[in-house]
């Protein structure tokens, strides 16, 4: 069974900081894993999807890493800012039985302190 | 475009009451997904639709669940003789492909009283 574990639960840092957030997961038998950002009470944002053949994608201050062999993704924000303050996930899809659905992390709550 | 909705956005309901959950994917989404998120925690699978079968309902917690997407576009999840333990935030996602991400919904907020 897939477990997914996000480390750490929580992060508080002073704005302008650059930081990682870390994603583990026990099978490698994936298709993609997707990070996601959730506000208070709100639904599920996409920032970025890596598919199991790639290593590395970007959209503007974040960057995400993949190595699939390892199991472990890394979501890197640069220059932090007190608008990024949010929950982070991260999710697996999985190749074989059950392929479609996400496995999620726990998330790791950001605070990025002015 | 317009992305996932869902309706309604916050429920109570008194325990045993019978509930129903809407959710509208994105236009031409093949795929579609239903989550439950208990507080703190990261979402969890409950059911997937391809088009207008139901080809994996593993994460359904019991028979008092169950959901339908009849037309292949438009979801419903019913929730039976609801249970405090039922209370959780409920997500609907949709997908066009299998190697393409899956889109959120805002999610319907449920507490059982």
């Amino acid at each position: 069974k897939q477990e997914v574990t996000q480390i750490p639960a929580a992060l508080s840092v002073p704005e302008g900081e650059n930081l990682v957030l870390n994603c583990s997961f026990t099978d490698s038998a994936i298709y993609n894993l997707q990070w996601f950002r959730q506000d208070p009470g709100k639904g599920l944002t996409s920032l970025l999807l890596i598919q199991s053949s790639q290593r590395e994608q970007t959209s503007g201050r974040l960057n995400a890493s993949l190595d699939k062999s390892s199991g472990r993704s890394t979501l890197y924000i640069a220059a932090s800012q007190p608008g990024d303050s949010a929950t982070y996930l991260c999710a697996v899809r999985q190749e074989g039985q059950g392929a479609q659905k996400l496995v999620f992390g726990q998330g790791t709550r950001l605070t990025i302190n002015p | 475009g317009a992305g996932v909705s869902q309706s309604p956005r916050y429920k109570v309901a008194k325990r045993g009451q019978d509930v129903a959950l809407r959710c509208d994917p994105i236009s031409g989404h093949v795929s579609l997904f239903w989550y439950q998120q208990a507080l703190g925690q990261g979402p969890e699978f409950l059911t997937y639709f391809q088009n207008e079968a139901q080809l994996d309902k593993s994460g359904l917690p019991s028979d008092r669940f169950f959901a339908e997407r009849p037309e292949g576009s438009v979801s419903t999840l019913k929730i039976q003789r609801t249970q405090q333990e039922d209370s959780a935030v409920y997500l609907c996602a949709s997908s066009p492909t299998l190697v393409s991400g899956q889109y959120f919904g805002p999610g319907t907020r449920l507490t059982v009283t």
